[in-house]
């Protein structure tokens, strides 16, 4: 079955601790997103990739970083530069259309806890 | 002012009652609108989508678009337990970026 696929499910680092989120997809998508969700804050963007090798900063860009090396895999990594990392990290990704019709489709999400 | 509100709820409604989730925006440039229903725990999956304004309706959903007063509203008819979730309104404009930007959900509880 075609699908997003996150690992892992839950994580927990200590803080100072970069830790690193896999987002694998065999939809054969071309462009791929990293949202972080909050209670009462909905979805926010933190990077997106539009084709391999080429990414751009979402509205929270700031202590993460990715990487787009393979069309099926965009990495997420939580630097220790981020104030308050602990929160609900969705993948997606989607085919792409001129018109910006974007359906997307997510993975089930990896849970980072900092202690 | 956030670009798109939703009021978080939770809303609690007995089987089979009407629901009616709503999302208001301020961006008169949005031309798609999406609801995304979301298990606890799981990632978000498409329920509806809508181009403009109008209602589209899939089952027991229905989707309407008032571009004109910036309102978008999600009706669940027959309401079941299984439709308890959270529930996340979505928009963009015209452009190929594909960024959404979503509302902050509301969560729905429907007791048997």
């Amino acid at each position: 079955d075609g699908g997003i696929t996150q690992s892992p499910k839950y994580l927990f680092r200590k803080e100072g601790q970069n830790v690193t989120l896999s987002c694998e997809q065999n939809l054969n998508h071309d462009a791929m997103y990293w949202y972080r969700q909050d209670p009462g804050q909905g979805l926010r963007l933190i990077y997106y990739s539009q084709i391999v090798n080429d990414f751009q900063k979402g509205d929270i860009a700031e202590g993460y970083s990715v990487s787009r090396e393979k069309k099926e895999s965009f990495p997420l990594t939580v630097t220790s530069a981020q104030k308050n990392p602990t929160a609900f990290y969705l993948c997606a990704s989607t085919r792409g259309a001129p018109s910006g019709a974007n359906v997307l489709t997510f993975g089930a999400g990896s849970r980072l806890t900092v202690l | 002012q956030k670009e798109v509100e939703q009021d978080p709820g939770p809303l609690s409604v007995p089987e089979g009652a009407i629901v009616s989730l709503n999302c208001t925006y301020s961006n008169s440039a949005f031309q798609y609108f999406m609801w995304y229903r979301q298990y606890s725990r799981k990632g978000p999956e498409l329920l509806m989508y809508t181009y403009s304004s109008g209602n589209k309706e899939d089952g027991r959903f229905t989707a309407q678009v008032d571009k004109s007063s910036k309102y978008i509203s999600l009706f669940i008819r027959d309401s079941q337990p299984s439709d308890s979730a959270t529930y996340l309104c979505a928009m963009s404009g015209r452009s190929n970026t594909g960024k959404l930007i979503f509302g902050q959900g509301t969560t729905l509880q429907v007791k048997p």
